[in-house]
């Protein structure tokens, strides 16, 4: 069945260093979305990838999109306190209304 | 401001004593979805309503059920609730123009205690 993992599942940092979440699809996706989760809180869409090698930025967070479109990343530059939550990533198979959530990677930003 | 509602926010309840959670959406979206979520685990999908049509999960229990009278409105009935129930339940509302390719708009989710 269908099955998207992240790593890692757990990454503590300081304040002001780079994190970056990888997430793997076994099968291709027609999309890959990114959402984030605060602690008691609920998922919040950041972003959607369609295209092969798609780039895309939102202030300091990178979305990567795979050549195969089996993969993706998230990367944040200089964390803050404001960024601890757990990312998710989301795919669609093609054709498919449901997204299947990868495992998620929990981030905690020490002060 | 357009959003999806979940109530209650926190729901106790006694071990296989039916309960229903219900969710309402002022987005006007066709696609409305129900997740079950454990402590430090993904969303898991339970079934989802493309406008009246109903779509389970394959492995979703018989013991989780759901109605969507109209667009606006869908319940998740939990008929015997078990200690293993107990979890957060997100409902999500999107639109689909082009299957698949639509943003999932998460409630705030019900948070499950079972007895």
């Amino acid at each position: 069945g269908q099955q998207v993992m992240q790593i890692p599942q757990y990454q503590h940092v300081q304040e002001g260093e780079d994190f970056t979440t990888y997430c793997n699809s076994s099968t291709t996706l027609s999309n890959i979305q990114w959402y984030k989760q605060r602690p008691g809180g609920h998922p919040v869409f950041l972003i959607q990838l369609v295209k092969s090698g798609e780039v895309k930025k939102q202030k300091r967070l990178t979305f990567q999109f795979g050549e195969a479109k089996k993969n993706s990343s998230l990367h944040i530059t200089a964390t803050q306190t404001t960024d601890v939550g757990t990312y998710f990533c989301a795919g669609h198979k093609t054709g498919a209304n449901n997204l299947f959530f990868g495992t998620g990677t929990r981030l905690t930003v020490i002060p | 401001d357009a959003m999806v509602i979940q109530n209650p926010r926190y729901q106790v309840t006694q071990f296989g004593k039916p309960v229903t959670l219900s969710c309402s959406q002022t987005l006007n979206h066709n696609v409305m979805y129900w997740y079950q979520q454990k402590s430090s685990q993904a969303p898991k999908l339970l079934f989802h309503y493309y406008d009246k049509d109903f779509n389970n999960e394959a492995d979703t229990p018989d013991n989780f059920q759901s109605r969507r009278p109209n667009t606006s409105f869908c319940f998740l009935d939990i008929r015997s609730p078990g200690l293993g129930d107990a979890a957060m339940y997100l409902c999500a509302t999107s639109r689909a123009t082009v299957a698949g390719t639509d943003t999932q708009y998460f409630g705030p989710g019900t948070r499950l205690t079972v007895l």
